[in-house]
């Protein structure tokens, strides 16, 4: 079974600091694609990136950049210079793609991260 | 921007009460989902459905059903509510299985 393991769960930074969450992921597929979610505390899901297995490119959007790396299953968040409305909670999720209509092309979550970013 | 849209922001119901949660998406996704998310166990899905009238069980249905007898809507129900089924609800929408699922802002509900 596919598992997200988000070990930090509350983050405390000041403004300006960088942070970077963790995610570990486990998945017997070859074929698999991975996620990054933002939930500000108004409480809607924003969706950030989405990875495919096959693209271990590093991606880098304004302040934000992930680090994928199979070799350690790790698909990692950095944001660079934090600011307060980067407080949230972070989820990373992981979906199989190997079924059109099975459960195992759903999502799995992790627990999420909590960031706080003080002034 | 895709838009979905839970009916309740907050809602309140009682003990073997039956209750209904409404979401509608306007992009014509074809899949839709519903979660439950609960303080340390993240979100957890409940069932989805990858076409009008189909449904697949989740990782925690016990307890639920849903509807799609239209595409846009999606409604999870409640059979007999009961104080554990006091949650945070989130629906969702993608256009592919393995699409960015878009999310409605949630309906925290309480059993009493």
């Amino acid at each position: 079974a596919q598992k997200v393991t988000q070990a930090q769960t509350e983050i405390s930074v000041v403004e300006k600091e960088d942070v970077t969450l963790d995610c570990v992921y486990e998945t017997r597929d070859t074929t698999y694609y991975l996620f990054w979610y933002k939930q500000p505390p108004s409480g809607e899901l924003v969706f950030l990136i989405r990875r495919n297995s096959f693209d271990e490119q590093n991606e880098i959007s304004g302040r934000y950049s992930w680090n994928f790396q199979k070799s350690t299953s790790s698909f990692n968040f950095t944001i660079t210079a934090s600011q307060v409305v980067d407080s949230a909670v972070y989820f990373c999720a992981l979906s199989e793609a190997h079924s059109r209509t099975g459960a195992n092309s759903k999502l799995t979550f992790g627990k999420g991260i909590t960031l706080s970013v003080r002034p | 921007d895709v838009k979905v849209t839970q009916s309740s922001r907050y809602l309140v119901k009682r003990t073997g009460e039956k209750v209904f949660l409404e979401c509608v998406q306007d992009m014509d996704h074809e899949n839709m989902f519903w979660y439950r998310q609960d303080p340390g166990l993240g979100l957890r899905l409940i069932y989805f459905s990858y076409d009008v009238k189909m449904k697949e069980k989740g990782d925690i249905p016990e307890g639920y059903s849903v509807s799609r007898e239209k595409k846009e809507r999606f409604s999870l129900i409640l059979e007999s509510a009961s104080t554990n089924q006091t949650s945070m609800y989130l629906c969702a929408s993608s256009l592919g299985l393995v699409q960015p699922q878009h999310f409605g802002d949630g309906t925290r509900l309480s059993i009493l």
